[in-house]
């Protein structure tokens, strides 16, 4: 499987600034998935990232928000823009790792705290 | 649009001893994929199990093993000799066949007590 590294692992955060998250495999990878998890809750994606193509957003997740970027087939970074309290959560990268079976592998998450 | 639900938001059990988490999932799809993931303290997700909607024989993982039972749409995990280590959250995870394109749909969750 794959080895993902997040930068940073926390941040605490003033309201109105903004954020970059980044995520980094140690293999290529063809798909990348960008989820949050908001405290005490389950795990909702919020885009998917394809290398050379726009991320395609979940339903209530929006680019101007949560703009991403997938330069090449090793990395990818998620902004979260323009912060409020409501957006303190884990945020987590996954990979699909197609050798064999297609499973998605989760990087560490990052711990966001809005203040 | 795919669910999955975890009706027990904690379980506990005895170290050594065997214990269910159950799911259930609603889908009008006939190829898909289901999966455990662990998520303990550190928050790390790890894939525990997956299965195979096209596959009638239930996956194992050593302690790990699934029910799976695709008329009823329930997708339950068995873990044996339970052990501290295992305390943990476990979300079940639905995902559409074909390429692996989908991103995976996840229950709320059960959280795992593992009495010593």
């Amino acid at each position: 499987s794959a080895v993902i590294s997040q930068k940073p692992s926390r941040d605490i955060c003033q309201r109105g600034t903004s954020l970059t998250i980044q995520c980094q495999v140690d293999s290529q990878v063809t798909m990348m998935f960008w989820y949050r998890q908001q405290p005490g809750q389950s795990l909702t994606l919020i885009a998917t990232a394809n290398q050379g193509s726009e991320a395609t957003y979940e339903s209530g997740f929006v680019i101007d928000k949560f703009p991403i970027s997938r330069p090449n087939l090793t990395f990818s970074t998620l902004t979260v823009s323009n912060m409020s309290p409501e957006d303190s959560s884990i945020y987590l990268c996954s990979v699909l790792w197609t050798s064999g079976v297609y499973e998605q592998y989760f990087g560490p998450g990052t711990r966001l705290t809005v203040t | 649009a795919q669910t999955v639900t975890q009706s027990q938001p904690e379980m506990s059990v005895q170290e050594a001893e065997t214990v269910t988490l159950s799911c259930t999932y609603d889908t009008s799809e006939s190829d898909y994929y289901l999966f455990w993931y662990k998520q303990p303290p550190s928050r790390q997700m790890i894939l525990v199990i997956r299965q195979e909607a096209y596959k009638q024989q239930n996956a194992t993982e050593n302690r790990f093993s699934v029910n799976f039972q695709k008329a009823a749409k329930s997708f339950s995990l068995k873990i044996s000799d339970s052990q501290l280590g295992d305390a943990a959250m476990y979300f079940c995870a639905y995902r559409s066949g074909g390429g692996g394109a989908d991103g995976l749909t996840f229950g709320k969750g059960t959280h795992l007590i593992i009495q010593p």
